[in-house]
């Protein structure tokens, strides 16, 4: 199945700063890498998503990378602010529909 | 109201004594997953429908059962709690196509003592 890793595990990053998570995903198949934002007490929600077909994406603040040569793909977070502070999981989806998750990435931004 | 819910949101529970975990959604989507989170291990999946009739072990199902009630309704069972399934646990939902977003309920905090 697929594996994916996720790197840092911890960040803490001054306001206004950039953050940078990066993941690398095993399974060449895998064609859909969402990023999912954790606050706390809640579920999971998606924030920004990418499909293979495309190298970069960005939402306002928020930008996402994908290298498949490399198998690996990464979250820009830029001029953050107190409220990016949470766990953002990373994960890919190769061909059985179900979701392989990264460890996690707890991001902390200091006022 | 919120497209995934949990029941309970929380609960403690003694070790040996049998827990059912409920979740529903309105999104009419057919596919519904219960994932557990432990701090620093991510999003384990534990069973996952593909229709009511069609369910599957995840990585970690040894424990556990569900049951699909119905399209909107999947719930788990844990038979006989102990302690270190201690743990957050989270259903969650997605459509057909690969890329699909998925939505995840809020989350149920499970303490067995």
């Amino acid at each position: 199945g697929e594996n994916v890793e996720q790197h840092p595990s911890t960040l803490s990053v001054q306001e206004g700063d950039s953050a940078v998570i990066k993941c690398t995903y095993s399974d060449s198949a895998s064609n859909y890498f969402p990023w999912y934002k954790q606050e706390l007490g809640k579920g999971p929600q998606l924030i920004i998503d990418i499909r293979s077909n495309v190298g970069e994406k960005k939402d306002q603040r928020i930008a996402v990378t994908l290298n498949k040569t490399a198998k690996h793909f990464s979250l820009h977070i830029t001029e953050t602010q107190p409220e990016d502070s949470a766990v953002y999981f990373c994960a890919a989806i190769p061909n059985d529909y179900k979701l392989s998750f990264g460890a996690g990435t707890t991001v902390t931004v200091r006022a | 109201d919120a497209d995934v819910t949990q029941t309970p949101r929380n609960r403690i529970t003694k070790t040996g004594k049998r827990i059912m975990l409920e979740c529903s959604q309105t999104k009419g989507h057919d596919r519904m997953y219960w994932y557990r989170q432990d701090p620093g291990l991510g999003l384990q999946l534990i069973y996952y429908s593909f229709d009511v009739k069609d369910i599957n072990k995840g990585e970690i199902s040894d424990g556990y059962s569900v049951s699909r009630q119905a399209q909107a309704k999947f719930s788990l069972s844990l038979e006989s709690a102990i302690p270190n399934q201690t743990a957050l646990y989270f259903c969650a939902t997605r459509g057909r196509g690969s890329t699909d977003t998925q939505y995840f309920g809020p989350g149920t905090r499970l303490t067995v003592l």
